[in-house]
C-alpha cells in the first residue's frame, strides 16, 4: 500500500459526459502528479501540483483541468469526454516539487462508452 | 512525448534466470528511475539512480548508468514468477520537474 488513495476506482460514463477523479496524496506529501495510461499512449505524464499550484504541465488535454486544494488531496476533471478517453488515470505524489520517487495510487478505470 | 525507451518489449525467462531490461533516452537527465506494476494495478517505485552514479544495488537488483551513452540497464538476479510484471525507466528532464515514461519491457517469468 503506497498511501495514496484514489477514487473511484472504476467510472463508466457516455461521451459528452464530465466526471472528476479524486486523488488524496501520502501524508506530508506536497506534489502530486496526474497520468493517464491507456494500451496505445502508455504512460504519459498530465500534470503536476506542488502546493496547491501547478508546477508542470504535460499532454493534457484543453477539456482537462485540475486542481490540489489547501489540504492537498486533489482533483482532475475530464470533460466532453471521448471514447478515447477511456483510461486508467493515476495519480502520484512525492515529497517535493523535483521529479524525485513518486509514490502510485491505485488508479481509476475510465470507460466511456 | 516519450523521453525513455525500453528494450525489449517483451522478455519471457525460466524461474531462477536473470533478467536484464534497458532503457535509452534521449537528453540530459538528473535521474532515472526503474518502477514496476503488476498487470492493472498502481506503479511501485523500484531505484533511483542520480545521474552522477554508475550504479546502484537494491536485493536482487542492479541498475547501471551510461549518461555517455544515454542508457540504463536493470538486471533482477535470480528472478521469481512474482517478479511477472511492467518494469518501466522514467526520466526526469533536466531543468524540468516531470518525469517521462517509457513504454515498458514486459517480463515474464515461469516457473
Amino acid at each position: 500500500d503506497s498511501g495514496v488513495t484514489q477514487t473511484p476506482k472504476h467510472l463508466i460514463t457516455a461521451t459528452g459526459q464530465r466526471v472528476t477523479l479524486r486523488c488524496s496524496p501520502r501524508s506530508g506529501d506536497l506534489s502530486v502528479y496526474w497520468y493517464q495510461q491507456s494500451l496505445d499512449q502508455g504512460l504519459q505524464f498530465l500534470i503536476q501540483y506542488y502546493n496547491g499550484e501547478e508546477r508542470a504541465k504535460g499532454n493534457i488535454l484543453e477539456r482537462f483541468s485540475a486542481q490540489q486544494f489547501p489540504d492537498l488531496h486533489s482533483e482532475l476533471n475530464l470533460s466532453s469526454l471521448e471514447l478515447g478517453d477511456s483510461a486508467l488515470y493515476f495519480c502520484a505524489s512525492s515529497t517535493t516539487s523535483r521529479a524525485d520517487t513518486q509514490y502510485f495510487g491505485p488508479g481509476t478505470r475510465l470507460t466511456v462508452l | 512525448s516519450q523521453q525513455g525507451e525500453e528494450d525489449p518489449q517483451a522478455l519471457s525467462i525460466q524461474e531462477g534466470e536473470n533478467a536484464t531490461m534497458n532503457c535509452s533516452y534521449k537528453t540530459s537527465i538528473n535521474n532515472l528511475q526503474w518502477y514496476r506494476q503488476n498487470s492493472g494495478r498502481g506503479l511501485v517505485h523500484l531505484i533511483l539512480i542520480r545521474s552522477n552514479e554508475r550504479e546502484k544495488h537494491s536485493g536482487r537488483l542492479r541498475v547501471t548508468l551510461d549518461t555517455s551513452k544515454k542508457s540504463s540497464s536493470l538486471l533482477i538476479t535470480a528472478s521469481r514468477a512474482a517478479d511477472t510484471a511492467s518494469y518501466f525507466c522514467a526520466t526526469d528532464l533536466y531543468n524540468n520537474n516531470d518525469m517521462r515514461f517509457g513504454a515498458g519491457t514486459r517480463l515474464t517469468v515461469k516457473p
